[in-house]
């Protein structure tokens, strides 16, 4: 069974610009989310998605944007990069309703921009 | 105010101390507690699950939610170097599987 996987591992960009993350969930798990934390902090709740449906999000601008795709990895998409997107940017898979049904985090993918 | 606050140390404590983290929160919808451990440059690792109050023991570990204070703790016995990380709570109110609120985190350093 493999873990959350994430690419790329870094990143540097500069302000304007557009990025894109992926995320490659844990095997079985439908559920992913996408948190960015920022240094010294906790992670923030960006979005979810279940099975290729956006199914929550927190409090960040529509220029964030994901997709979840049949396989259900996802993609994280930033437009119009800011100085403050600047952080590590985590998914987390999960299959709800397991027992075990706990969020599972990747290594994350840390974003400069410059 | 944040919904969650957590005191971000650093903590620094000798080999084989009992170490205790905190976090309280304001949201009394909130039935899911949690604690991640991350080290340096990794994602979080869950330690440690709870569904409201109560406690629960792992091995060294101890979580302990008391909800009608808001708050809840984990407690980490003879604590060992490898154990030097942040811990990060974290608390959901629809399941455990929903939209986690996180701690600012801990930093713990456990000296040989």
């Amino acid at each position: 069974e493999t873990g959350v996987t994430q690419s790329p591992t870094h990143l540097i960009k500069t302000r304007g610009q557009q990025v894109t993350l992926r995320c490659s969930s844990q095997s079985g798990h439908n559920t992913v989310s996408w948190y960015q934390q920022a240094l010294g902090q906790g992670p923030q709740f960006i979005f979810q998605y279940y099975r290729e449906e956006e199914n929550g999000r927190g409090n960040f601008p529509p220029r964030f944007s994901g997709l979840q795709f049949p396989n259900y990895s996802s993609e994280l998409n930033v437009n119009a990069l800011e100085l403050d997107d600047s952080a590590l940017y985590l998914c987390a898979s999960s299959l709800p309703g397991l027992a075990d049904d706990t969020q599972y985090f990747g290594p994350g993918t840390r974003l400069t921009v410059l | 105010q944040k919904e969650v606050e957590q005191d971000p140390g650093p903590l620094s404590v000798p080999e084989g101390a009992i170490v205790s983290l905190n976090c309280t929160y304001s949201n009394s919808a909130f039935q899911y507690f949690m604690w991640y451990r991350q080290y340096s440059r990794k994602g979080p690792e869950l330690l440690m699950y709870t569904y409201s109050s109560g406690n629960k023991e792992d091995g060294r570990f101890t979580a302990q939610v008391d909800k009608s204070s808001k708050y809840i703790s984990l407690f980490i016995r003879d604590s060992q170097p490898s154990d030097s990380a942040t811990y990060l709570c974290a608390m959901s109110g629809s399941s455990n599987t929903g939209k986690l609120i996180f701690g600012q985190g801990t930093t713990l350093q456990v000296k040989p």
